[in-house]
């Protein structure tokens, strides 16, 4: 089957740096997004990667390494504004369901 | 331009009614997803549509829940003989294409469903 797994929470300080694991277990797949949902909000995208690599947004910046069939959301210089929780999902490249396969969600608590 | 909008924003109703949810998309977007998410939890896919092509209908919980969109546009949800389980938000998406890898899709406010 497939399936994307994440933490289901991370705790981190204002100022700090948090990384956000999503592993995977899928075949093909065109690339990995992240999405960000505030409480009682809907889900907003927030990157794409194509490519193995880094991808750089100002403060958040998203990983793919497809050999270690993982990847990975990296907020830096957290504020309180960025408590939410980040989905990852990744778009089949074969067969007939090519729908967006979704994690489970992490919930990011930033403290003061 | 407009977003995904969605109505009614917040639902009430009574056990063993019927419901019916309505998603606006974007123009010219050709996909359109319907989801369910209970608090806290994640993403529970429903019922794809992709243009003209037979709905992916396979997220569907029960027969009581159906799905349409009319024209390639508007698409309605209906939940018939609400249970409380039912009770949940339900999001709609829209993206522009299948045809592009990264389908980014763009999300409405979503209905909060309250059963009593």
């Amino acid at each position: 089957g497939q399936s994307l797994e994440q933490p289901s929470e991370v705790t981190a300080v204002e100022g700090a740096i948090v990384q956000i694991n999503c592993t995977y277990q899928t075949s093909g797949f065109y690339g990995l997004s992240w999405y960000q949902q505030h409480d009682g909000g809907a889900p907003t995208f927030l990157s794409y990667n194509a490519l193995d690599g880094l991808e750089e947004t100002g403060r958040f910046s998203s990983f793919l390494s497809r050999s270690d069939s993982y990847g990975y959301l990296l907020l830096q210089e957290l504020q309180m504004k960025d408590s939410a929780s980040y989905f990852c999902a990744v778009r089949p490249n074969a067969g007939n369901n090519r729908k967006l396969i979704w994690g489970l969600g992490t919930s990011l608590a930033v403290n003061p | 331009g407009a977003g995904v909008s969605q109505s009614p924003s917040n639902k009430v109703t009574e056990k063993g009614k019927d419901v019916e949810l309505r998603c606006d998309p974007i123009s010219g977007h050709t996909a359109l997803y319907w989801y369910r998410q209970s608090l806290g939890q994640g993403l529970e896919f429903l019922i794809y549509f992709q243009g003209n092509s037979a709905p992916d209908k396979s997220g569907l919980p029960s027969d009581r829940f159906s799905a349409e969109r009319t024209g390639g546009s508007v698409s309605t949800l209906t939940i018939q003989r609400t249970q409380q389980e039912d009770s949940a938000v339900y999001l709609c998406a829209s993206s522009p294409s299948q045809g592009h890898p990264q389908e980014t899709q763009y999300f409405g406010p979503g209905t909060r469903l309250l059963v009593l």
